[in-house]
C-alpha cells in the first residue's frame, strides 16, 4: 500500500545534538511537508518542497534545515540552534496541479523530546 | 493571507449526540477547504474537502459539512457521535492560486462521553 513512513517514532535529544527525522513517500507526490504540532496551536509550517533540489522556508523555518534529494524522501533535520525542539513534528505529502488541491497524505508522526 | 479559526478549543458531547464543530476562514481570494481528523500519537486524516460544486459535501464515517461563502464558514456535523469519535479536528484551507499550501485552524477537541 502507498503512503507516508515517519521514523523514528520517538526520539530522544541531548542540548547542543543536532537530530535528523526521516520521512519517506510511495505516492509518486511531486511536494513535500514538514509541520511542527504543540499542544493547543495547531500546526505550523517549517519547510516544504514542490520538486526536487528546491524547497522553501515555511513560517518557523528557523533552527531546522532539510534536503529533497529524491522525490520519495524529504529529511529534516533540528540542530541545535532550535531552542525549543520538543514537539510533534508530521511530515506530508500531495500532488501539485495547477488547478486544484486534493489534500495532504500526512505520515503518523515523530515524537522528538529533550533531554 | 489566509486564517482559519476554530472557534471551540474543546466540545464535550454525550453518546448518539448531534456534534456541530465550527471553522471560520478569512481569504482575499477563492479557497479550498478541508476537514481532518486526529487520533492520539498519529497523524493527521482527511475527513471531507470542498473544492467546487455542492456546497454540502460529504466525507467519511458519517461527517459532513456545508460551506457558506457570504458567512466564510465550513462547519463539520454529524448527526449521531460514538465513543469512538473522539479525536481532535482540525480545519484548514488553501488558496485556488497557490493550492499546494495549507493553512490550519487551531484544531477542536470532541470528546463524546457515554
Amino acid at each position: 500500500d502507498g503512503g507516508i513512513t515517519q521514523s523514528p517514532k520517538y526520539l530522544f535529544r541531548k542540548e547542543g545534538q543536532n537530530v535528523t527525522l526521516s520521512c519517506e513517500q510511495n505516492l509518486n507526490h511531486d511536494a513535500m511537508y514538514w509541520y511542527r504540532q504543540d499542544p493547543g496551536q495547531g500546526l505550523r509550517l517549517i519547510y516544504y518542497s514542490q520538486i526536487v533540489n528546491d524547497f522553501q522556508k515555511g513560517d518557523i523555518a528557523e533552527g531546522y534545515s532539510v534536503s529533497r534529494e529524491k522525490k520519495e524522501s524529504f529529511p529534516l533535520t533540528v540542530t541545535s540552534a532550535q531552542k525549543n525542539p520538543t514537539a510533534f513534528y508530521l511530515c506530508a505529502s500531495s500532488i501539485v496541479t495547477g488547478t486544484a488541491n486534493y489534500g495532504y497524505t500526512f505520515g503518523s508522526g515523530t515524537r522528538l523530546t529533550v533531554v | 493571507a489566509q486564517s482559519v479559526t476554530q472557534l471551540d478549543s474543546q466540545v464535550p458531547v454525550f453518546e448518539e449526540a448531534p456534534v456541530e464543530l465550527r471553522c471560520n476562514y478569512s481569504s482575499s481570494v477563492s479557497v479550498y477547504l478541508f476537514w481532518y481528523v486526529q487520533y492520539p500519537n498519529q497523524g493527521l486524516q482527511l475527513l471531507l474537502k470542498y473544492l467546487s460544486g455542492s456546497t454540502l459535501v460529504k466525507g467519511i464515517n458519517g461527517f459532513e459539512a456545508e460551506f457558506n461563502k457570504s458567512q466564510t464558514s465550513f462547519h463539520l456535523r454529524k448527526p449521531s457521535v460514538h465513543i469512538s469519535d473522539t479525536a481532535e479536528y482540525f480545519c484548514a484551507v488553501s488558496r485556488m492560486d497557490s493550492s499546494y499550501k495549507l493553512i490550519f485552524g487551531s484544531g477542536t477537541r470532541l470528546l463524546v462521553r457515554p
